[in-house]
């Protein structure tokens, strides 16, 4: 069954607005990955956190993995129309190929 | 250019068929998965392959198989015992697990 829980689940904001969402684990896991799909696509991933309170940014968007090791952050600052798509929170649960995905949350951006 | 491909992109069959859904890869990956998407839903791990001739099963295996003989290529099958197969599939490949990279995914429909 699913271990990660994502929330919100979607997001309806407007272009220029910050966005923030989340993930949670029942479960302590020793690496986070957050993915984009936009429609009829694959992920596409976007940032890795290997340690507990590693804070990393690729470009607009910033990641954190919480000391718990229990949460993962995804904040994407100044939103564009191109932010749209699912992103998905995923870590590896009994070994580093054993990937196990959030349900994910739905980003719409208006213009 | 390197890179995953799944083909077809769109795939019809009738109930009680088995379909095999191609997956190959140009980037010199050791390990390659595949994933089954529903819709509103994450991706669920049903087989992964870390080298050639071994593979192991996923959280879903029930009802698919593969095969890995060659490093390039991990075809999936999805047989006529898997009771729901409509869903959306997709491979990906590592070099570093847990990083994957995705294809851009077979939508199946079985009639």
């Amino acid at each position: 069954g699913q271990q990660l829980n994502q929330s919100p689940q979607s997001m309806f904001i407007q272009e220029g607005e910050d966005v923030s969402m989340n993930c949670t684990s029942s479960s302590i896991f020793n690496t986070w990955l957050w993915y984009k799909q936009e429609p009829g696509e694959g992920p596409v991933l976007l940032i890795a956190l290997y340690k507990a309170g590693e804070l990393t940014s690729n470009g607009r968007l910033t990641a954190q993995f919480g000391i718990t090791r229990k949460d993962s952050f995804l904040n994407i600052s100044a939103s564009i129309p191109s932010d749209v798509g699912i992103y998905f929170c995923a870590g590896p649960y009994y070994n580093n190929n054993d990937m196990r995905f959030g349900a994910g949350t739905r980003l719409t951006v208006k213009p | 250019d390197g890179g995953i491909t799944q083909s077809p992109k769109y795939l019809f069959r009738k109930e009680g068929q088995n379909v095999t859904l191609s997956c190959e890869q140009n980037l010199n990956h050791d390990a390659m998965y595949w994933y089954r998407q529903d819709p509103g839903q994450g991706l669920r791990l049903i087989y992964y392959s870390q080298i050639v001739n071994d593979f192991q099963k996923g959280d879903i295996a029930e009802g698919y198989s593969v095969s890995r003989e060659k490093k390039e290529s991990f075809p999936l099958t999805v047989t006529s015992a898997q009771k729901n197969p409509t869903a959306f599939y997709l491979c990906a490949s590592s070099i570093d697990p847990p990083e994957q990279f995705f294809g851009p995914g077979t939508r199946l429909t079985v009639l």
